[in-house]
């Protein structure tokens, strides 16, 4: 089955700096990938997502890209803020059958 | 609001005692899961449902049980909780289709066994 790599697992960025996650993932048949964000305590959300027909797709300060022929996606989050602190989960789906890579928390320093 | 709702959020229980953790949904989703979360683990998949007559196994369902009693209910059973169960427990739904937008999950059931 598909399994998803996330790298770094603990990322820490000085408010303002960038910060970007990326994640491999082994079955080429998967067409969507979603990031979550999960805030201490609380649920993982979707906070942005592409399908595999497209290489890049922006909403605001984040951006994911895909490359497709070497199976790996990143999340880009510019001009950080402290208040985007919290684990990220990057997943890769095929049919929605979805893998969720470990996470990786990201710590923005004010 | 439309949502994915756990009870109960918490729950302390003993090694070998019978435990429910219940989720309902007010999403119509036809599509539910039951995923564990451990540090440094990620999620990982437990149980899922495609619809009421529909149970599938995950990648840990040993010490696992499920059942979808309607569209909008899927609880998930621990027959004799171990210590190492102790984990944060998310259900979750999803709808195929044309505009598939991954999962919502639900708000978590931090469960602990002592």
């Amino acid at each position: 089955g598909e399994n998803v790599e996330q790298h770094p697992s603990t990322l820490s960025v000085q408010e303002g700096d960038s910060a970007v996650i990326k994640c491999t993932y082994s079955d080429s048949a998967s067409n969507y990938f979603p990031w979550y964000k999960q805030e201490l305590g609380k649920r993982p959300q979707l906070i942005i997502d592409i399908r595999s027909n497209v290489g890049e797709k922006k909403d605001q300060r984040i951006a994911v890209t895909l490359n497709k022929t070497a199976k790996h996606f990143s999340l880009h989050i510019t001009e950080t803020q402290p208040e985007d602190s919290a684990v990220y989960f990057c997943a890769a789906s095929i049919k929605d059958d979805m893998r969720f890579g470990a996470g990786t928390r990201l710590t923005v320093k004010p | 609001d439309a949502d994915v709702t756990q009870t109960p959020r918490n729950r302390i229980t003993k090694t070998g005692k019978r435990i429910m953790l219940e989720c309902s949904q007010t999403k119509g989703h036809d599509r539910m899961y039951w995923y564990r979360q451990d540090p440094g683990l990620g999620l990982r998949l437990i149980y899922y449902s495609f619809d009421v007559k529909d149970i599938n196994k995950g990648e840990i369902s040993d010490g696992y049980s499920v059942s979808r009693q309607a569209q909008a209910k899927f609880s998930l059973s621990l027959e004799s909780a171990i210590p190492n169960q102790t984990a944060l427990y998310f259900c979750a739904t999803s709808e195929p289709g044309q505009g598939y937008r991954g999962y919502t999950f639900g708000s978590g059931t931090r469960l602990t066994v002592v």
